[in-house]
């Protein structure tokens, strides 16, 4: 069974320039989940997705940062403009639905805004 | 709201023998818990997870974790270190009934002394 897929893997831009992230979730899973990981850190949520709808987007920053997850499946995570601050891995993570279902982890994507 | 408390951001034991990482939640209503570990530059791998059934959960790895609702913990142990334990170790809670954010601990860096 294939894993959460999330590109890219690193990237690197300058403050106020845009990025994109990309995620693909186990197939079948209905919830989509982005979190933010800053060094030396637990995960943070940042959006929770059920199918394509959003559940919980308490602690996203609506002013820079914004997702989407057309006809629920992948999603992407955009950040514009950026700041130092937003350098961090970026976590794309799915599961079965909610509950006491396993949540899997993709391998992240790093960003690091200088 | 949920939460969980890590005690203790470093750990160092010897090759051989006793890991015990400690945790301790917070949930208005019957948690699940789960223990993730993150190997550097790497996602979240579940090690293992409680749902409510057994209160003593053995995961993979040789870890295991036991559920006191009296004392409001899921600690992790597992009786002998190995080299390949170093990492970093979250744990984290899930509510349910409309709460089923997963939120995270602030992670424990476990050190193995050869």
């Amino acid at each position: 069974e294939a894993g959460v897929a999330q590109s890219p893997r690193y990237k690197i831009i300058e403050k106020r320039q845009s990025v994109a992230f990309w995620c693909n979730p186990i197939s079948g899973h209905a919830t989509l989940y982005w979190y933010q990981q800053i060094l030396g850190q637990g995960p943070k949520l940042l959006i929770q997705f059920q199918n394509n709808g959003v559940v919980d987007d308490s602690q996203l920053p609506k002013d820079r940062f914004s997702a989407e997850r057309l006809k629920g499946v992948d999603s992407t995570l955009k950040i514009q403009p950026a700041k130092l601050e937003d350098s961090a891995v970026y976590l794309c993570a799915s599961s079965l639905d909610l509950g006491g279902n396993t949540i899997y982890f993709g391998e992240g994507s790093w960003l690091t805004v200088v | 709201a949920q939460s969980v408390t890590q005690l203790g951001s470093h750990v160092s034991v010897s090759e051989g023998a006793l890991v015990l990482l400690r945790c301790n939640y917070s949930s208005s209503v019957p948690p699940y818990l789960f223990w993730y570990v993150q190997y550097p530059n790497q996602g979240l791998q579940l090690l293992l997870k409680y749902t409510s059934a057994a209160t003593l959960v053995k995961g993979i790895n040789g870890f295991e974790a036991e559920f006191k609702k009296s004392e409001t913990s899921f600690h992790l142990t597992k009786p002998s270190a190995h080299m390949s334990d170093a990492a970093e170790y979250f744990c984290a809670v899930r509510g349910n009934f409309g709460n089923e954010k997963l939120t995270f601990g602030t992670g424990t860096r476990l050190t193995i002394i050869p």
